[in-house]
């Protein structure tokens, strides 16, 4: 079982939106609404933004929103934060794997 | 309150076995699939493997079936994770998580456990 694919980095200025993909197939993020959102600060264990697609944790800022398009999972953070400047990873139920779960390659989100 | 707590830093040599935990505590430890995950110095998250402490039901990612054990202790509410024979290539933290649904999302992790294998 691969990792989901998303993109190395993605910047933006303060106040801006950005958007990180997660592309995977129709044996997990295009085939189940099974996709989750994690946040990682250098040294601290990964926080859930987003769970299944679009639901956010009580806690999680509303600046924070899921969404999915076949087999492209999407987190948009709008109006950028410096504290925002993390490590990305999604992760979905999978069919391909005993397992049944598998994480995305991770994105840096740099606050310009 | 649910709480994951995680054993301390481990320092090992190449050949030598090791047992890390994590003890869950706060909310029904039977009830939840308690999954480990490794991340590589400045690399992403793994998930290795997941166990069901009610029946001990255990799933493996292929990348390491083979090569590390999972088990749980329900009587003391502990999830474990397991080498034989630890390579250099085992150096990583490692992380518990307790999955909140058949979705394998995850609300609550453990702090992690730094294991550094080196000769």
């Amino acid at each position: 079982q691969s990792a989901l694919t998303q993109p190395a980095s993605v910047s933006g200025s303060p106040g801006q939106s950005i958007t990180i993909s997660c592309t995977g197939t129709s044996s997990d993020v295009g085939g189940y609404n099974y996709v989750s959102w994690y946040q990682q600060h250098p040294g601290k264990a990964p926080k859930l933004m987003i769970y299944e697609v679009s639901n956010r944790p009580s806690g999680v800022s509303n600046r924070f929103s899921g969404s999915k398009s076949g087999n492209t999972a999407s987190l948009t953070i709008s109006g950028l934060q410096a504290e925002d400047e993390a490590d990305y990873y999604c992760s979905s139920y999978t069919s391909s794997s005993t397992l049944g779960y598998v994480f995305g390659t991770g994105t840096k989100v740099t606050v310009l | 309150e649910v709480q994951l707590v995680q054993s301390g830093a481990e320092v090992k040599k190449p050949g030598e076995s090791l047992k890390i935990s994590c003890k869950g505590s706060g909310y029904s430890f039977t009830s939840y699939w308690i999954g480990w995950v490794r991340q590589m110095p400045g690399k992403g998250l793994e998930w290795m493997g997941i166990i069901y402490p009610g029946d001990s039901d255990t799933r493996y990612s292929p990348s390491f079936q083979g090569q590390v054990t999972i088990s749980a202790d329900k009587s003391i509410s502990t999830a474990y994770l397991q080498w034989s024979s630890l390579k250099a290539s085992d150096t990583a933290m490692y992380y518990c998580a307790r999955l909140d649904s058949y979705s394998g999302y995850v609300v609550y992790w453990g702090q992690g456990t730094l294991v550094t294998v080196s000769s």
